[in-house]
């Protein structure tokens, strides 16, 4: 079983649309989680790390769900620049990092 | 900010040539420098790990005599693809990360990556 799971998408929405990615993941002692963004052909950027209480910064919203393992991501107000993939990320065993496969998001005019 | 330099950014190569990628950490000192691969449409997957000063940790599957890994000083890590293959063609993504800050918190940076092309 894959450490996280995404669904890849693509989820394509309209300008202005809200949209949510959930994530899974199998290592139930994780501590830390992240929402990457990455564009095509660039490497990946930190958007948000996820907090226990759930936390919040601008337009997205990340939810962290301890007892059933997921992680989730809420983008609000959809522009054409959030189109990118987002990259679940959990830190495991040894500080280290594992990606979710991705999840596609392309927003329309 | 901080920031990693990762060099080149983009190789292309014929098969059985050694291509060695560099990963500097510019204004920090990286006690750990970790090796990613992503292929096309697929996640980022780590390769190895390693601390300055000491042999690389490899993740399983990834073959060390094929990807050598040096982590000589606080600044600067290696990653050596030996007798590369059509099949090595991947991009590779180097992080680094420093020592805790006043909060605790250890922040991780990510390179810009090597795209690599072997022909």
């Amino acid at each position: 079983r894959k450490e996280v799971e995404q669904d890849p998408g693509p989820f394509n929405v309209p300008e202005g649309a809200t949209v949510a990615f959930n994530c899974t993941y199998s290592n139930s002692a994780s501590q830390s989680f992240f929402w990457y963004r990455q564009d095509c052909r660039k490497e990946p950027k930190l958007l948000m790390s996820v907090y226990s209480s759930g936390n919040e910064d601008g337009r997205f919203t990340a939810q962290l769900n301890r007892a059933s393992q997921y992680i989730s991501l809420l983008i609000r107000d959809s522009k054409l620049s959030d189109s990118a993939t987002y990259l679940c990320v959990v830190k495991g065993n040894f500080n280290k990092f594992y990606f979710g496969s991705g999840t596609k998001l392309n927003v329309k005019p | 900010g901080a920031v990693v330099s990762q060099h080149p950014s983009w190789v292309i190569c014929k098969s059985g040539t050694s291509v060695k990628i560099e990963c500097r950490s510019l204004d920090f000192q990286a006690t750990t420098m970790f090796w990613y691969r992503q292929f096309p449409k697929q996640s980022l997957m780590l390769m190895a790990t390693s601390n300055e000063g000491s042999k690389a940790t490899y993740e399983q599957g990834v073959e060390k005599d094929k990807f050598l890994i040096n982590h000589a000083s606080l600044t600067l890590s290696t990653l050596t693809v030996t007798s590369a293959h059509p099949e090595d063609s991947s991009f590779y993504i180097c992080s680094a990360r420093g020592k805790p800050g006043p909060s605790g918190m250890q922040p991780q940076h990510f390179g810009d990556g090597t795209r690599l092309s072997i022909l």
